[in-house]
């Protein structure tokens, strides 16, 4: 069955320092989200992309985020200069279309700033 | 603002009985609602989608209501097992209307079935 995979799985950082965080959406997929969660905390919607550009994006999201599909596979989401607060489970999903439809969650990478 | 809210933090039952989890919504009238399943460390798994027009949705053991008038959704796993331990999220779109199904979250509920 196909899936979202994620690297790294856990990544530990200094803080000020840039970090991407990388996924592979399934295939035949059109969106993709990055949603994070704070250890012991909700599931956080962070941005939405579709058809090569930013759709939604919430108020965490701000000037330090950015996203990017380089290729035709990859989904990106750099963090330009981290905070302790960045600290978090960071999740790619994807999507076939938008609207009703659920959403396939990658693992996740484990995002530590020191 | 938009809430989604999973008022029982944990819920621990019996192996065989049917465990009920609870999800409410409040300022809005979401067109769906979406019940996905977490485990430690691990991204959220869809397990069911309920749309506003709809009043039950089952798949296998699962079964999900949506009540508009109460604002709130069940959820059941019947003849729950060991298995079932997970933390299950209810989760709906933000803005409704918009053409993005960018997701909100509950904070979940965490089900222990002991055996």
């Amino acid at each position: 069955e196909p899936e979202v995979t994620q690297t790294p799985s856990h990544q530990v950082t200094q803080m000020g320092q840039e970090v991407i965080l990388r996924c592979v959406p399934i295939s035949n997929h059109l969106y993709f989200y990055w949603y994070r969660q704070i250890l012991g905390q909700k599931v956080e919607f962070l941005v939405s992309f579709y058809n090569n550009e930013i759709s939604e994006k919430s108020e965490i999201f701000d000037d330090q985020f950015s996203v990017e599909r380089p290729d035709g596979s990859n989904f990106t989401l750099k963090i330009r200069s981290t905070k302790l607060e960045d600290s978090a489970m960071y999740f790619c999903a994807s999507s076939d279309s938008g609207g009703y439809n659920e959403q396939y969650f990658g693992p996740g990478t484990r995002l530590t700033v020191t | 603002s938009q809430k989604i809210e999973q008022n029982s933090e944990a819920l621990n039952i019996q192996e065989g009985k049917t465990a009920t989890l609870t999800c409410n919504y409040t300022n809005y009238s979401p067109a769906y609602l979406q019940w996905y399943r977490q485990d430690p460390g691990r991204g959220p798994v869809f397990l069911l989608l309920i749309r506003e027009n709809e009043k039950e949705k089952r798949k296998e053991r699962l079964k999900v209501t949506f009540d508009t008038t109460l604002k709130q959704s069940l959820f059941h796993i019947t003849a729950s097992q060991p298995a079932d331990s997970a933390t299950y999220l209810c989760a709906s779109r933000m803005n409704y209307g918009g053409s993005q199904g960018n997701l909100i979250f509950g904070k979940g509920t965490k089900l222990s079935v002991k055996p």
